[in-house]
């Protein structure tokens, strides 16, 4: 069955410093790899997304993530946060329900603090 | 510009009461579907609909049900089934068989007491 790992449920980073946010996947095929971030009391928002071609994606917020198919990875970088990155981050997999239907598979998300 | 509503953004409901969510979508996406998250659980489907008139269980739905008489809309029902039904409930849309991940709501935060 597909699913994905956050290994680190909460990470608190120093404002300027560089951030790495970790996510391990289960999946059969080529996977589609996404990064949503939320907000306390708020919706998910889209920040990057893996295909397929160049394994570092460039997302929104000047966040990175590189697909290393070897380590069944794909983490989540920024060189210098900003307090405003203080947000859950979920990593997701599409998985396959036939009929040409996919739908996502959440990690349980890592919690990240900020230190002004 | 187009988007998900959900509403209300905070419900509070007395323990045996069903209570439905709204959601709407004006995106055109034939996908719709409802997640459940809890603190430190991820988000965990709860239902999805890919055409009007149909839709199926995710991996939690005892407790839930919903309908799909729109395209744009698919309203969640929690019913008194539902042993912990406190929780924050997030809709989504997509495009079938586009494999670009969902657009989101902003969410309801359902308090039963």
């Amino acid at each position: 069955a597909q699913s994905v790992t956050q290994p680190d449920i909460h990470i608190t980073v120093s404002e300027g410093a560089s951030l790495e946010l970790r996510c391990n996947y289960s999946y059969g095929a080529t996977p589609y790899l996404f990064w949503y971030v939320q907000s306390p009391g708020q919706g998910l928002q889209l920040l990057l997304k893996y295909f397929s071609g160049d394994t570092l994606v460039q997302g929104i917020k000047g966040f990175e993530a590189e697909f290393k198919r070897s380590q069944s990875s794909f983490n989540l970088r920024k060189p210098s946060v900003h307090w405003s990155d203080a947000a859950e981050y979920f990593c997701a997999v599409d998985r396959a329900r036939g009929a040409g239907s996919y739908q996502l598979t959440f990690g349980k998300g890592t919690k990240l603090s900020v230190i002004p | 510009d187009g988007g998900i509503t959900q509403s209300p953004k905070y419900l509070f409901r007395k323990e045996g009461q069903n209570v439905t969510l709204s959601c709407e979508q004006n995106l055109n996406h034939d996908a719709m579907y409802w997640y459940r998250q809890d603190p430190g659980q991820g988000l965990r489907l709860i239902y999805y609909s890919q055409i009007v008139n149909d839709f199926q269980k995710g991996d939690i739905a005892e407790g839930y049900s919903v309908s799909r008489e729109k395209k744009e809309s698919f309203p969640l029902t929690v019913t008194s089934a539902q042993k912990n039904p406190t929780a924050f409930y997030l809709c989504a849309s997509s495009v079938i068989g586009e494999r670009y991940g969902y657009t989101f709501g902003s969410g309801t935060r359902l308090t039963v007491v």
